[in-house]
């Protein structure tokens, strides 16, 4: 069964320090991977999208790794800040379809001052 | 820019009643998605198109209908509104450009239902 497992399911952190948000997935055959933040109450944004060939990804703060071998990504924030507290999902598609997406449970986030 | 628009955001109904949640983007794309969200549990799929006159059944499509009249609307009726779908609700659009899956999702803020 396609699944994408996320962990920690929620973390807290003093705002400046790094943190790494975990993404297992069992999806194959294996398309692309992509990293959302999702604040409260508002729509899924997107931080990076990974095709199999890629294994690492930057947006600002935000670095995001790939091993399609282990299929495992991580999200890496550096420097966090109060308004990094969000939810962080991990979505992964297939190579077949158009239209799926699996998503997983998310990470909730909580940057403390 | 607009992006992806969806009304109304909040909405409360009593069991057995019906409504229509409408989606509207405005980036002429192509696919269209309606999934919904609960506690502990990832997006799932409800209904989508891949374009206008079409639409397909997700993954959890029982009890809600869809309508793609016009390319920049995807509307999601819900019959006869049972507890169960007391959820939040999120549109998403996407271009059809591309190799499968590769297009960026551009979700709405999402409309949060209560059925009592």
């Amino acid at each position: 069964k396609n699944q994408v497992e996320q962990s920690p399911q929620s973390l807290i952190i003093l705002e400046g320090k790094n943190c790494t948000l975990q993404c297992n997935y069992t999806v194959s055959p294996f398309s692309n991977l992509r990293w959302y933040k999702q604040d409260t109450g508002r729509g899924p944004v997107s931080l990076t999208i990974m095709t199999f060939s890629e294994n690492t990804k930057s947006n600002g703060r935000y670095t995001a790794t790939l091993d399609a071998d282990t299929k495992q990504s991580s999200l890496h924030i550096t420097a966090s800040q109060l308004s990094d507290s969000a939810s962080y999902i991990c979505v992964v598609s297939p190579y077949s379809g158009t239209y799926k997406y699996i998503f997983g449970t998310g990470t909730r986030l909580k940057v403390l001052a | 820019n607009a992006g992806v628009t969806q009304t109304p955001k909040f909405r409360v109904l009593k069991t057995g009643q019906s409504m229509t949640l409408l989606c509207a983007q405005d980036m002429n794309h192509e696919y269209m998605y309606w999934y919904r969200q609960d506690p502990g549990m990832g997006l799932r799929l409800i209904h989508y198109s891949v374009g206008e006159g079409t639409t397909a059944k997700g993954e959890v499509p029982d009890g809600y209908n869809v309508s793609r009249l016009k390319k920049q609307n995807f509307l999601l009726g819900l019959e006869s509104a049972a507890p169960s779908q007391t959820s939040v609700y999120f549109c998403a659009s996407r271009t059809g450009q591309g190799t499968a899956n590769t297009g960026e999702l551009f979700f709405g803020e999402g409309s949060r239902l209560t059925v009592l």
